[in-house]
């Protein structure tokens, strides 16, 4: 199992340039999570999903979209980026039941927006 | 609110030192709470958890305990070594549903 990975691991974007992330997992899970890491914030939750074809807006969601076409795949779109988008994000996912709500992380993509 | 506070870093010990990283939750709904590590330049991945009060959540050598009676779910070892350097990061799912909510991380540096 390849659990959760994220494309790409890297990225250099201007300002006003659009990107999307993709974050593939091969668990099953109902689940899954996009959060971006800055310093001394930790981790803010952008947009998740509990499942295909349904999303939700998270803690910080303004200048990104999302997309859960797929069971697999969670989308985290740019449309314009901004400086103020520099960061490090991270994909997860979970079970869907309550007696477990561990998530399983990717290994980031480090965005920086010039 | 759902909120984790937890200690700043950056913790510098030598190695076989004891490490406590604290941590404390507001007390809203009935959450689980985790500690997760972060390794350098790798993505979060779960260290321990608790999911009621009073439960002792243990793995590779740390500990915490679930706190009721001071919110709080302290991370503890006796013993440190180089390779546990990482930051580490406490949390608590909001009561029935999937979020959770990250503290600020606390980063660890073991010397030898």
């Amino acid at each position: 199992n390849a659990g959760v990975t994220q494309t790409p691991k890297f990225r250099v974007l201007k300002t006003g340039q659009s990107m999307t992330l993709l974050c593939a997992q091969d668990m099953n899970h109902e689940y899954m999570y996009w959060y971006r890491q800055d310093p001394g914030m930790g981790l803010r939750l952008i947009h998740y999903s509990v499942g295909e074809g349904t999303t939700a807006k998270g803690e910080v969601p303004d200048g990104y979209n999302v997309s859960r076409l797929k069971k697999q795949n969670f989308l985290l779109g740019l449309e314009s980026a901004a400086p103020s988008q520099t960061s490090v994000y991270f994909c997860a996912s979970s079970y869907s039941t309550r007696s477990s709500y561990e998530q399983y992380f990717g290994p980031g993509t480090r965005l920086t927006v010039t | 609110g759902n909120s984790v506070t937890q200690m700043e870093g950056p913790v510098t010990l030598s190695e076989e030192a004891f490490l406590t990283i604290n941590c404390t939750y507001t007390a809203t709904g009935y959450p689980s709470l985790f500690w997760y590590v972060q390794y350098p330049g790798e993505g979060l991945q779960l260290l321990l958890k608790a999911t009621k009060a009073d439960d002792k959540g243990s793995n590779k050598g740390f500990e915490a305990t679930y706190r009721k009676e001071t919110t709080s779910f302290h991370l503890e070892k006796g013993s440190v070594q180089v390779s546990d350097s990482a930051v580490y990061f406490c949390a608590r799912n909001s009561g029935g549903y999937q979020k959770v909510t990250f503290g600020t991380g606390t980063k660890l540096q073991v010397i030898p």
